[in-house]
């Protein structure tokens, strides 16, 4: 248990259907992240929110919508994906984002179909 | 831009053997350094980190690792393996952007 949890664990997903990923941190923390993890690559930063405001948003295709209301929970919005969108997406929080230890959810487990 | 390098792409190991897994990192200064674990499935868990000091870093699960500024390096070691710590281990690197990035994986498996 490392305090950030994630649902759904698993996910399929037409091309046209919408669906979310949420996240969740207990851990008090003021920046979380969303990291993609496919099959052989290393994993890929994808937002960066600190105190709730994006800071970052690494070249992420528009049919990913991040929402973050509060310091403690963040979404992702999914629409009109793709088959290589499919993945383990990993979300993740720490203390600040000034080099502080991140911690891991379980990830949740996307498929397009 | 920040890099980490993990040369191994696969390591099988005996139960019982020991395990040292390689993690070179290109950076100026001195580098906020990590190892994670990956079970099957799971997401990842942190196994320890190097932020200053004694360059020697206890863990959980009995891993060590070693920071060696000299090589660039933070290894990570075991003494002893156990079959529960076949998984996939990522070392990390905090860049000037205060950003974490991962090296490519390696892939534990533990014989019998």
């Amino acid at each position: 248990e490392t305090g950030v949890t994630q649902t759904p664990r698993h996910l399929v997903m037409g091309m046209t259907n919408k669906k979310s990923l949420k996240c969740e941190q207990h851990l008090g923390h003021n920046a979380m992240y969303w990291y993609k993890q496919s099959a052989k690559k290393p994993l890929e930063l994808m937002f960066v929110y600190n105190f709730k405001e994006q800071t970052e948003n690494n070249s992420v295709p528009s049919r990913f919508s991040p929402e973050c209301p509060n310091s403690s929970h963040l979404f992702l919005h999914l629409h009109t994906l793709q088959p290589e969108d499919s993945a383990l997406y990993l979300c993740a929080s720490s203390q600040e984002i000034s080099g502080n230890t991140i911690y891991f959810g379980e990830g949740s487990w996307l498929t397009v179909v | 831009a920040q890099s980490v390098t993990q040369p191994d792409i696969h390591i099988t190991v005996s139960e019982g053997a020991s395990l040292e897994l390689r993690c070179n990192y290109s950076y100026g200064a001195t580098p906020y350094l990590f190892w994670y674990v990956q079970s099957p499935g799971q997401g990842l868990q942190l196994l320890l980190k190097y932020f200053s000091g004694d360059t020697l870093v206890q863990g959980i699960k009995g891993f060590e690792a070693e920071f060696k500024r000299s090589q660039s390096s933070f290894n990570l070691r075991k003494p002893s393996v156990h079959w529960s710590d076949a998984a996939e281990y990522f070392c990390a690197v905090v860049d000037n952007d205060y950003k974490l990035s991962f090296g490519a994986g390696t892939t534990v498996t533990v014989r019998a």
